[in-house]
């Protein structure tokens, strides 16, 4: 599976739209984007996936570059709530081994 | 539908005991995996299992195992508890099949284990 590098902290204001960037230079044709945040103990949530195009869902939404090298991550609104460790993963489109890196930690302050 | 349960939520063993852990899966998920979370590794992946069979083990020792019965319950066993083995476990299920296909994991709360 593909390396992802991420920023490892930001700060958004409530309210505000919170983008988070990934990296994934050697990204394959095969695999897909996923996101995922975890809110401390708990475990991960599921956020979104993509493999080429742009996605939008309930939760947020998916930018994915045209050359597949990196992608954003955009919570629209931020809340308090939001607050969490989000993981940019890169993974094949067989079996289910999520490898997870050390993700970005979010602070939404209000 | 009701999400991914893990028993037990905590659990307190002393070095050299053993330990199982039991994962029941979302109802029709046949893939369940298992990770290890502490504060200095991080979100490591030990094993997945589908349709009762080992698909993919991550970089463990043998102390690790796991297994999944026909109604996709699993459970994972740690042998010889060391101390380094506290941890956050974690079991996910999932509905991709074998043939691949892109699909979400959804992740149970975990057991806090502490060994001592």
């Amino acid at each position: 599976d593909a390396k992802t590098t991420q920023p490892p902290s930001m700060d958004c204001a409530e309210g505000r739209a919170a983008n988070l960037p990934c990296n994934h230079s050697t990204i394959s044709g095969n695999e897909y984007v996923y996101w995922y945040r975890q809110i401390h103990s708990q475990g991960p949530q599921y956020i979104i996936h993509g493999l080429k195009n742009n996605e939008t869902n309930e939760m947020a939404s998916l930018i994915i570059t045209e050359d597949r090298k990196s992608s954003t991550l955009i919570l629209p609104h931020a809340t308090l709530r939001d607050t969490a460790v989000y993981y940019c993963i890169v993974r094949v489109s067989y079996g289910n081994k999520l490898v997870f890196g050390a993700g970005t930690i979010l602070r939404v302050k209000s | 539908k009701a999400g991914v349960t893990q028993t037990p939520r905590y659990l307190i063993k002393t070095r050299g005991q053993q330990v199982t852990l039991s994962c029941s899966p979302i109802s029709g998920h046949r893939s369940v995996s298992w990770y290890q979370q502490t504060p200095g590794q991080g979100l490591q992946f030990l094993f997945e299992y589908f349709s009762e069979t080992q698909r993919n083990k991550g970089n463990f020792p043998g102390r690790f195992s796991g297994r999944q019965f026909s109604n996709s319950r699993s459970e994972m066993n740690v042998s010889t508890l060391e101390l380094g083995d506290s941890a956050l476990y974690l079991c996910a299920s999932s509905d991709r099949s074998a043939s691949g296909g892109a699909g979400e994991q959804y992740f149970g709360p975990g057991t806090r284990l502490t060994v001592t």
